[in-house]
């Protein structure tokens, strides 16, 4: 199956320090990538939408200052949380959408904790 | 996107053929079902999708009711590694298009 690569996949930082998430996929190209955010004992919730070569499309409710995506290439989509505070501690997960079936292969995620 | 019911866990014996129904009774012509995933702690892992015919392939096979109200995801031999939340979720194709994830089914296999 398809590859995707997160990294880092556990982060601890302080609290006003800004972190970066990649999300890469290694053996196809992804014009569309998605980063998702999930809460002890809750299921995945989508945040945004990281379309190559145009800006993000988030979700309601979800900050776009705060959350900053980047996707400068068919491989590599970044997400950003900045001046982070404890209640962005969670898990991250990212994916990339192959092919036209809309089936999405998903990283390791990535565990943040915010002190 | 059309909203899916899936029991809330389910027990199953190792070696044994787990059988996870899903409803999606408002399930639009162009809205495929599609199956993840996910092992405690990691990502969420592809499994099958389906249209309106029965799907196999290496990990499982997908029956899906001949009027698509609802699906049946089915793993053949389950081992321990198959504990897992296992989701179902109704989404067309395109580019627009993104998946929603619902509570899923909780699948213990025990020994």
């Amino acid at each position: 199956g398809a590859v995707v690569s997160q990294h880092p996949s556990r982060v601890i930082c302080k609290s006003g320090t800004s972190v970066k998430i990649e999300c890469r996929s290694l053996d196809f190209q992804a014009t569309t990538m998605f980063w998702y955010r999930q809460f002890p004992k809750q299921s995945l919730m989508l945040m945004a939408t990281s379309n190559e070569g145009s800006k993000a499309t988030y979700e309601q409710g979800v900050e776009k200052d705060k959350f900053l995506i980047n996707h400068a290439s068919l491989t590599l989509s970044t997400l950003t949380v900045t001046s982070a505070h404890p209640e962005d501690s969670s898990f991250y997960i990212c994916s990339a959408r192959r092919g036209a079936k809309n089936i999405q292969y998903f990283g390791a995620g990535t565990r943040l904790s915010v002190l | 996107d059309a909203k899916t019911t899936q029991p809330t866990s389910m027990d199953c014996a190792e070696g044994r053929a787990a059988n996870l129904p899903c409803n999606h009774s408002t399930i639009s012509g162009n809205e495929y079902v599609y199956w993840y995933r996910q092992i405690h702690s990691q990502g969420p892992q592809y499994i099958i999708h389906g249209l309106k015919n029965n799907e196999t392939n290496e990990m499982a096979s997908l029956i899906i009711t001949e009027d698509r109200k609802s699906s049946t995801l089915i793993l053949p031999h389950a081992t321990l590694r198959d504990t897992a939340v296992y989701y179902c979720i109704v989404s067309p194709t395109g580019t627009a298009s993104k998946l929603t994830f619902g509570t899923g089914t909780r699948l213990q296999v025990t020994l």
